[in-house]
């Protein structure tokens, strides 16, 4: 199946700084590259996605770049709010059946 | 209006026992999913059906078994518990097969195998 790899798997901020999480992943085939976010005890939630014809995607806060040719792609959160602090994740998988993988989660903390 | 519902929400039960968990969308996708969300909150999927229709079963021990009577529902029975079958599971569905349509997670059903 598809190798993903998401880092960092713990980040710690101050409300106000920046974060960034990257996926790296190993299938050229991808072709689709989205965030979920999941507080604690509720489901994962889609915040962001980028598809591979551009580069980088942003609403409000929130942005999502993409490198096709290094094959990696992050999220940037801006002014990071306590409502931040969550599991993040990268899925990656495109339109082959059998390639969809979950990065491993990175634990965001953002303290007041 | 719930999206995507799954029953139960919460789930003791004894080693060896079997159990089911059921799913329901009423978004109107073909596709739905199992994850298994382990304690280091690994996201891992078990299966997906694309209308009614298997279509990955990752390695998964057989004492899983899916089975999805119509597009809208997509239920997971388990035979003979095991302590580390212990999770939160899952149920998710999407508009687009394969991975690039957006996935609607269900609230989970958290299994504790004791």
């Amino acid at each position: 199946g598809e190798n993903v790899e998401q880092h960092p798997s713990t980040l710690s901020v101050q409300e106000g700084d920046s974060a960034v999480i990257k996926c790296t992943y190993s299938d050229s085939a991808s072709n689709y590259f989205p965030w979920y976010k999941q507080e604690l005890g509720k489901r994962p939630q889609l915040i962001i996605d980028i598809r591979s014809n551009v580069g980088e995607k942003k609403d409000q806060r929130i942005a999502v770049t993409l490198n096709k040719t290094a094959k990696h792609f992050s999220l940037h959160i801006t002014e990071t709010q306590p409502e931040d602090s969550a599991v993040y994740f990268c899925l990656t998988g495109g339109t082959s059946y059998g390639k969809l993988t979950f990065g491993q989660g990175t634990i965001l903390t953002v303290h007041p | 209006d719930t999206a995507v519902s799954q029953t139960p929400k919460y789930l003791v039960t004894q080693m060896g026992n079997d159990k089911s968990i059921k799913c329901e969308q009423n978004l109107g996708h073909d596709t739905m999913y199992w994850y298994k969300q382990d304690s280091k909150k690994f996201l891992k999927i078990m299966f997906s059906y694309n209308n009614k229709e298997l279509i990955i079963n990752e390695t998964v021990p057989n004492r899983f078994s899916p089975k999805s009577p119509d597009k809208a529902h997509l239920n997971l029975h388990i035979n003979s518990l095991e302590l580390g079958d212990s999770a939160v599971y899952f149920c998710a569905s999407s508009q687009v097969q394969g991975g690039s349509g957006t996935q609607y997670f269900g609230p989970g059903t958290r299994l504790l195998v004791l």
